[in-house]
């Protein structure tokens, strides 16, 4: 069946670590998102990529990093930089950038211990 | 700056009535989306509307769009204790020079039995 797989589902990390969220699709999609969710909150796009080896900032970049080395993949990493990271990290793939239908994996849950 | 805003942010209603949630946006749209997010889960995308469409049913699903006031309604009929969820509008918004989809904070569903 084709789709989206974050993992780990659960994730803890001490303050000053960097962690590597993984997210893989097996769409054949172009796009792919990685969105940031707070509790009760609505997603905030960190970063989105439209092809391999390219990537955009969204608003909430800093203190996260990205790569597209494989159209399939495109792992998030939490840096220590990011000064509250502890959230519910979604990803998302779409055909295209066109603004259509997202699909998301079943979340990444970071908790700074 | 939030593009939409879902109200009522909380909805509590017996098995069998039917729920509406209300999404307001600010800025012009190609097209508005809704999802569902069982808790813990990824978003599951239920319905597009397009900025040319007045109305558009799935199932039980009722969407609604009204450009002039820039707002949109998400009609669940006979709901059911499975539609326990939130429920997430997202419209498409300039992020960093490019249109992306924006999702609103939602609305938490619950469907007492």
């Amino acid at each position: 069946d084709g789709g989206i797989t974050q993992s780990p589902k659960y994730l803890f990390r001490k303050e000053g670590q960097n962690v590597t969220l993984s997210c893989e699709q097996n769409l054949n999609h172009d796009a792919m998102y990685w969105y940031r969710q707070d509790p009760g909150q609505g997603l905030r796009l960190i970063y989105y990529s439209q092809i391999v080896n390219d990537f955009q900032k969204g608003d909430i970049a800093e203190g996260y990093s990205v790569s597209r080395e494989k159209k399939e993949s495109f792992p998030l990493t939490v840096t220590s930089a990011q000064k509250n990271p502890t959230a519910f990290y979604l990803c998302a793939s779409s055909i295209n950038l066109d603004t259509g239908e997202l699909f998301f994996g079943e979340g990444s849950r970071l908790t700074v211990l | 700056s939030q593009q939409g805003e879902e109200d009522p942010q909380a909805l509590s209603i017996q098995e069998g009535e039917n729920a509406t949630m209300n999404c307001s946006y600010k800025t012009s749209i190609n097209n508005l989306q809704w999802y569902r997010q069982n808790s813990g889960r990824g978003l599951v995308h239920l319905i597009l509307i397009r900025s040319n469409e007045r109305e558009k049913h799935s199932g039980r699903l009722r969407v609604t769009l009204d450009t002039s006031k820039k707002s949109s309604s998400l009609l669940i009929t006979a709901s059911r204790a499975a539609d326990t969820a939130s429920y997430f509008c997202a419209t498409d918004a300039e992020v960093a020079g490019a249109q992306k989809l924006v999702f609103g904070q939602g609305t938490r569903l619950t469907i007492n039995p």
